[in-house]
């Protein structure tokens, strides 16, 4: 079947640790996101990208870094620079289209990797 | 990307229509309005979407006002599965950049 996953679940890490977050799709789907959710707050975007080879910074990119070498993979990297980065996060894909009909535009979200800093 | 701004909370008795605001006052012509609604530690699940029209799918129905700044999502007979937090947002089809606000926390009461 047609999705997004993520993996792992549920990561710790030591502080001072770098993380690589894995996220791929197969609804080939051109944009792809990744959004920080802490508790009882709403969602918050990382980064985006909307073609292989190039990614725009979203509200909170700091102490963040992605890459898209492949059109169906996005992986986060959660570096030693983010002084928080216990959350949950999430990723997202969207196909991009003009006709607004069913399916255009809508967000599939991957089950989400809850990152824990010891 | 317009913002949109929806109460913290909400609640509603079981059986009864469930009805969520959304204002998105500086929504342009060609942006839609969608909603997506998460439940507890789940990645958030789209429930329906509009242009300016109102419409109706299986689990929900989307009213739109004329001006389109402001939408209500309508689900018609609530149950205890649609406790959740429920997100209003508003892009274009072909904008990349997806911002969600902080939702409405909806709670059914049995």
């Amino acid at each position: 079947d047609g999705g997004i996953t993520q993996s792992p679940k549920y990561l710790f890490r030591k502080e001072g640790q770098n993380v690589t977050l894995s996220c791929e799709q197969n609804l080939n789907h051109d944009a792809m996101y990744w959004y920080r959710q802490d508790p009882g707050q709403g969602l918050r975007l990382i980064y985006y990208s909307q073609i292989v080879n190039d990614f725009q910074k979203g509200d909170i990119a700091e102490g963040y870094s992605v890459s898209r070498e492949k059109k169906e993979s996005f992986p986060l990297t959660v570096t030693s620079a983010q002084k928080n980065p216990t959350a949950f996060y999430l990723c997202a894909s969207s196909a991009l289209g003009t006709s607004g009909g069913p399916g255009t535009g809508e967000l599939f979200f991957g089950e989400g990797s809850r990152l824990t800093v010891l | 990307d317009a913002k949109t701004t929806q109460p913290p909370s909400m609640d509603c008795a079981e059986g009864r229509a469930a009805n969520l605001p959304c204002n998105h006052s500086t929504i342009s012509g060609n942006e839609y309005v969608y909603w997506y609604r998460q439940i507890h530690s789940q990645g958030p699940q789209y429930i329906i979407h509009g242009l300016k029209n109102n419409e109706t799918n299986e689990m929900a129905s989307l009213i739109i006002t004329e001006d389109r700044k402001s939408s209500t999502l309508i689900l018609p007979h609530a149950t205890l599965r649609d406790t959740a937090v429920y997100y209003c947002i508003v892009r274009g089809v072909s904008a990349s950049k997806i911002i969600f606000g902080s939702g409405t926390r909806l709670s059914i009461r049995p």
